[in-house]
């Protein structure tokens, strides 16, 4: 079973610049998520979608970044303007978001690294 | 808003030492708790899961885990480690109530010295 992919793998980008994420989630996982990991810290989640639908997005910072997950299946992540605190491992992950309490288990992507000069 | 405590940044220990990574969470209510292993150059991987039951759970590589829900801990161990134990290690609770929203702990990072 192929796993979470993401793309780029990295990224470098100044302050101001626009960049993009895309994730591709586990074929048949329903839910996918965005995850911002600053160095030296664990991952906090940015934004979750239940199939194309926007579940929790309260910690997304809207104003710069924004994500779609237009057709249920691939997504993309935006930021727009960068700035240099954006500097991160962005992280997909997928989850099948069945009835079962394991069926909700999140399988990570190898993420995004983004470093903003 | 609920929290997750690691309490060790980093660990530095000798093959075969015993290993035990604290991890404490801020939340009131019924919780399922993870742990997370990230291998150098690697991506997130589970280690364990608690979700109900026994609060002793057994996961991959002889890595266990005790939940003990009066001091809101859910703790790694590993009797023995290995130098192929060297990873970053995370802690996540997902409270019930918040569907299947995941905190994350700060990390520990564990070097094994062979």
């Amino acid at each position: 079973e192929a796993g979470v992919a993401q793309s780029p793998r990295y990224k470098i980008i100044e302050k101001r610049q626009s960049v993009a994420f895309w994730c591709n989630p586990i074929s048949g996982h329903a839910t996918l998520y965005w995850y911002q990991q600053i160095l030296g810290q664990g991952p906090k989640l940015l934004i979750q979608f239940q199939n194309n639908g926007v579940v929790d997005d309260s910690q997304l910072p809207k104003d710069r970044f924004s994500a779609e997950r237009l057709k249920g299946v691939d997504s993309t992540l935006k930021i727009q303007p960068a700035k240099l605190e954006d500097s991160a491992v962005y992280l997909c992950a997928s989850s099948l978001r069945g009835q079962r309490i394991s069926d909700n288990e999140q399988f990570f992507g190898p993420g995004t690294r983004l470093t903003v000069l | 808003a609920q929290s997750v405590s690691q309490h060790n940044h980093h660990v530095i220990l000798s093959e075969a030492a015993s290993l035990e990574l604290g991890c404490n969470y801020s939340y009131g209510g019924t919780v399922n708790l993870f742990w997370y292993v990230q291998y150098p150059g690697q991506h997130l991987q589970l280690l364990l899961k608690y979700f109900s039951g026994d609060p002793l759970v057994k996961g991959i590589k002889g890595f266990e885990a005790e939940f003990i829900k009066s001091k809101f801990s859910f703790n790694l161990r590993k009797p023995s480690v290995q130098w192929s134990d060297t990873a970053e290690y995370f802690c996540a609770v997902n409270p019930k109530a918040a569907g299947n929203k995941l905190t994350f702990g700060g990390g520990t990072r564990v070097l094994v010295k062979p």
